[in-house]
C-alpha cells in the first residue's frame, strides 16, 4: 500500500502554546487529505477534509479557529492546533487519498499531550 | 444517519481459534473497508469490498461484503498472539463518498 509519514509520533505541549503536525504522502499524490481524532478506546472522528490548494471542510462541533489546517501541496498537509488545552490532549492521525473513489492511507498517528 | 455499527464490541479468545465480527448500517455502502490498529499506530487497510456479495481473503482473512449493501463480516481463522488489535469497518461518505466513516471498532484479544 501507499505509505503516509506523519510526524511527530509524541508531542508534550504546554497549555497555551500551539503545535503543528506534519502529514506526507511518500509515493502517491495525495489530492485529498483527512485529519481524525481518537480519543482513548474510541474510534476514529472525523475532523476535518482537505483538498490540495483550498480550504479545509470541518465537520461540525470543530473549531476550525482552534484547528488550522494548511494543505499547501499534493504531498503535504499540516494540522496546527493553536492555543493548546489539556482537553485537546488525543491520538491525532492523517489519512490520505489520490483522485477518485479509492480507499485512503493512514499516518502513525501523533499522541498530543497538553500538560 | 450515516452510522456504522460494529460489533461485538470486544472479543477474548483462545489462540487457535475463529473469529467472526460484523458491521452493518441503515444506508447502503459502495464500499467496505476493514482496517486493523494497534496501540499508537494507525489503522492498516486489511480488506477493501467494492461489490454487492463481494467474498475477499487476505491470508488467514476474509471478508464479504453484504448482498444488501448495508452489512459486512470479518473473519479471522486460526488466530494468533499478533492479531491483537482494534478492527475497524469503515466506508466513504459524503458528497462523491470522499470522506470515510468508521465503526466504533472491535477489541480482539487473543490468549496463547
Amino acid at each position: 500500500g501507499a505509505v503516509v509519514s506523519q510526524h511527530p509520533s509524541r508531542v508534550i505541549c504546554k497549555s497555551g502554546t500551539s503545535v503543528k503536525i506534519e502529514c506526507r504522502s511518500l509515493d502517491f499524490q495525495a489530492t485529498t487529505m483527512f485529519w481524525y481524532r481518537q480519543f482513548p478506546k474510541q474510534s476514529l472522528m472525523l475532523m476535518a477534509t482537505s483538498n490540495e490548494g483550498s480550504k479545509a471542510t470541518y465537520e461540525q462541533g470543530v473549531e476550525k479557529d482552534k484547528f488550522l489546517i494548511n494543505h499547501a501541496s499534493l504531498t503535504l498537509s499540516t494540522l496546527t492546533v493553536t492555543s493548546a488545552h489539556p482537553e485537546d490532549s488525543s491520538f491525532y492521525i492523517c489519512s490520505a487519498r489520490d483522485r477518485g473513489p479509492t480507499e485512503a492511507f493512514f499516518g502513525q498517528g501523533t499522541r498530543l499531550t497538553v500538560v | 444517519g450515516q452510522q456504522l455499527n460494529q460489533s461485538p464490541q470486544s472479543m477474548f479468545i483462545q489462540e487457535g481459534e475463529d473469529v467472526s465480527m460484523n458491521c452493518t448500517s441503515s444506508s447502503i455502502f459502495n464500499t467496505w473497508l476493514w482496517y486493523k490498529q494497534e496501540p499508537g499506530e494507525g489503522p492498516v487497510l486489511l480488506i477493501a469490498l467494492y461489490k454487492a456479495g463481494e467474498l475477499t481473503s487476505n491470508g488467514r482473512l476474509t471478508a464479504q461484503f453484504g448482498i444488501t449493501r448495508k452489512d459486512s463480516f470479518l473473519n479471522i481463522s486460526a488466530s494468533i498472539p499478533s492479531d491483537v488489535g482494534i478492527y475497524f469497518c469503515a466506508g466513504p461518505r459524503g458528497t462523491g463518498g470522499f470522506k470515510t466513516i468508521f465503526g466504533a471498532g472491535t477489541r480482539l484479544f487473543v490468549k496463547a
